[in-house]
């Protein structure tokens, strides 16, 4: 079974960039069983999906974040990452990192237990 | 606002049958894009509860069950337990928006 864990700082300053990983055990990112995504939560808010890539290194984004972030691969490592510029408060999020089974049904199956990034001087 | 809505709470009594609607719109669930449900435990992450608008993952007790028709989906929680105690979320996909959506979350309580 995949296991996903995110890592990163935990506090950001406004207008810098939020860079977050997350390493995934228990299989092989170079698999090709998944896309592999990152969804953030603000507090007491709901889930907002921020992109997602492939071992190809194919991406696709949330077209409202789509001008801040990028995901990125690292099959050596076995890890993506997330970075996303110019952040503000409303960045401020519990950032989680998943699989993405894409097939006759697509959907997150697998989660990381997640890390909260402040966005605050 | 989310693009998929959902009521902000439920609540019932143990052994009761609770269900939550998730409303989409002609982009979304009405054009027969899957719908899926995720529970989200207090301080935990979300974790898949039905995919495919009605299929459990193995694990997932019988007690829930998924339903979708024209732009809108439903879940339901038969024979309530304190445990299910959470927030549920649908998920879907949207053409308009070329990406995947979240409705807001429904907090079940059980009294």
């Amino acid at each position: 079974q995949v296991q996903l864990q995110e890592s990163g700082p935990g506090l950001v300053k406004p207008s810098q960039t939020l860079s977050l990983t997350c390493t995934v055990s228990g299989g092989s990112i170079s698999s090709g069983s998944y896309y592999w995504s990152w969804i953030r939560q603000p507090a007491g808010k709901g889930l907002e999906w921020i992109g997602r890539i492939y071992t190809s290194g194919s991406t696709s984004y949330n077209p409202s974040l789509k001008s801040r972030v990028t995901i990125s691969v690292d099959t050596s490592k076995n890890q993506f990452s997330l970075k996303l510029s110019s952040v503000t408060a409303a960045d401020t999020a519990v950032y989680y990192c998943a699989t993405f089974k894409e097939g006759y049904y697509s959907y997150f199956d697998y989660w990381g237990q997640g890390t909260l990034v402040t966005v605050s001087s | 606002q989310s693009v998929l809505t959902q009521p902000p709470s439920v609540s019932g009594a143990p052994g009761q049958r609770v269900t939550i609607s998730c409303t989409g719109s002609s982009s979304n669930i009405g054009a027969r894009f899957d719908v899926h449900w995720y529970q989200q435990l207090p301080g935990t992450a979300p974790k898949l509860l039905i995919y495919g608008n009605t299929n459990r993952p193995s694990g997932v007790p019988g007690r829930f069950s998924g339903s979708k028709s024209g732009t809108s989906a439903s879940l339901a929680i038969t024979g309530l337990r304190a445990e299910d105690e959470a927030d549920y979320y649908c998920q879907s996909y949207d053409s308009s928006l070329s990406g995947w959506v979240f409705g807001g979350g429904t907090k079940v309580t059980v009294l």
